[in-house]
């Protein structure tokens, strides 16, 4: 069965700093991953998506990632966090197949001091 | 990218009563929708896929009695919340995939979700 794990619950990053989410999954094929994030109170946005090909991906508001096989993860990294990134962000796993729903992690909370 | 749109986004209601929260893709077909729960700092859970013109799936432990769903045509999606109470006030989110085209059917495009309260 597909699984996603964060191990980090919380993470505080001082503005300005560099950021990486961990995210890892569990899956018998090449899953299709993203990243989304949810501001308190908020539905759901898309950062950045990896079907195949290239495994650095970039995404919105300077966020990457990038896929490592070897490991099972997928990062999610940002050179220089803004205080507007503090929020909740999601690793998800996707099967690929139409009937199916997407498969997330159970968040990380991002704190921004100043 | 494809819009998924929800109504209402915040309901407030009385314990016993029944809520609609309706999903909309507007400018794509979804044959398929799903339906995910989140409580106050959680992650979402699948509670069901809905697939139009047929029966929905609910996942485990997901009441199909008290969560009703009806996808009635290519665009629309209801979730319907009967005899609500407290324990299921939540933030309710839809999403669908746009499967006209290749790009569209990998990703899964999430409305603004519906924040349901029972008093």
């Amino acid at each position: 069965a597909q699984s996603v794990t964060q191990p980090d619950i919380h993470i505080t990053v001082s503005e300005g700093a560099s950021l990486e989410l961990r995210c890892n999954y569990s899956y018998g094929a090449t899953p299709y991953l993203f990243w989304y994030v949810q501001s308190p109170g908020q539905g759901l946005q898309l950062l950045l998506k990896y079907f195949s090909g290239d495994t650095l991906v970039q995404g919105i508001k300077g966020f990457e990632a990038e896929f490592k096989r070897s490991q099972s993860s997928f990062n999610l990294r940002k050179p220089s966090v803004h205080w507007s990134d503090a929020a909740e962000y999601f690793c998800a796993v996707d099967s690929n197949q139409a009937g199916t729903a997407l498969i997330f992690g159970k968040g990380t909370t991002l704190s921004v001091s100043s | 990218g494809a819009v998924v749109s929800q109504h209402p986004s915040r309901v407030i209601c009385k314990s016993g009563t029944s809520v609609k929260i309706e999903c909309r893709s507007l400018d794509f077909q979804a044959t398929t929708m799903f339906w995910y729960r989140q409580f106050p700092k959680q992650s979402l859970m699948l509670m069901a896929t809905s697939n139009e013109g047929s029966k929905a799936t609910y996942e485990q432990g997901v009441e199909k009695d008290k969560f009703l769903i009806n996808h009635a045509s290519l665009t629309l999606s209801t979730l319907t919340v009967t005899s609500a109470h407290p324990e299921d006030s939540s933030f309710y989110i839809c999403s669908a995939r746009d499967l006209s085209s290749l790009a569209g059917s990998k990703t899964q495009y999430f409305g603004p979700g519906t924040r349901l309260l029972v008093l």
